[in-house]
């Protein structure tokens, strides 16, 4: 069965800080990965998405993130974080041609103004 | 142009009383996904409307099911409610049998006393 795996459930950084969360995916086949953000009081919003091709993905608001296969990975970075960025992040895959997407538990971000 | 609507906002049932939530996808969209989402949880999927037909389901009983209209919106059912259905309850539309990027709704926070 598939799975997703975040590594930190809370991470609290100061401003200009820069950022990687962990995001580890258990499936055989082939996947589409996305990274979704739920900022305060807002809808789950999608950040970026890898499909195929270039395994450096970039989103929205200078996020990034990487796939990498044999590590069955895919990260999400940010050079340099901003209070803004407060939210909560979830990683999340389906299986290409699947229907079912499954979500990572999630990683709480606060960041110190 | 009007993004996923939910209704209502909040609901408290009593155990073993039924619910139904609904689903106005995003202009365009025709494809419909439920998903629970527990506290401190990332989003479980429930199950994926396309064309009027479940198309995939999660690993929920079936006391939970759902239905889409020919407009598109949807209907989520639980019947028999307890005390662990508490919960937010979100709705995604995409669009295509190979819509993989999902636009959130805000969710339907059920609270089963």
């Amino acid at each position: 069965a598939q799975s997703v795996s975040q590594h930190n459930h809370h991470v609290i950084l100061s401003e200009a800080a820069s950022l990687e969360l962990g995001c580890n995916y258990s499936y055989g086949g082939t996947v589409n990965l996305f990274w979704y953000v739920q900022y305060p009081g807002q809808h789950l919003q999608l950040l970026l998405k890898y499909f195929s091709g270039d395994p450096l993905v970039k989103g929205i608001k200078g996020f990034e993130a990487e796939f990498i296969k044999s590590k069955f990975s895919f990260n999400l970075r940010k050079p340099s974080v901003q209070w803004s960025d407060t939210a909560e992040y979830f990683c999340a895959v389906i299986a290409t041609g699947g229907f079912k997407t499954i979500f990572g538990a999630g990683t709480r971000l606060f960041v110190k103004a | 142009d009007a993004g996923v609507t939910q209704s209502p906002t909040h609901l408290i049932k009593t155990r073993g009383q039924q619910v139904t939530l609904r689903c106005s996808p995003k202009s365009g969209h025709d494809t419909v996904s439920w998903y629970q989402q527990a506290l401190g949880q990332g989003p479980q999927f429930i199950f994926q409307y396309y064309e009027e037909e479940e198309r995939q389901r999660g690993n929920f009983p079936d006391r939970f099911s759902g239905h889409q209209f020919p407009n598109y919106s949807s209907e989520l059912n639980v019947n028999a409610l307890l005390l662990g259905d508490s919960a937010l309850y979100l709705c995604a539309s995409s669009l295509g049998s190979g819509g993989y990027e999902q636009y959130f709704g805000p969710g339907t926070r059920l609270t089963v006393t």
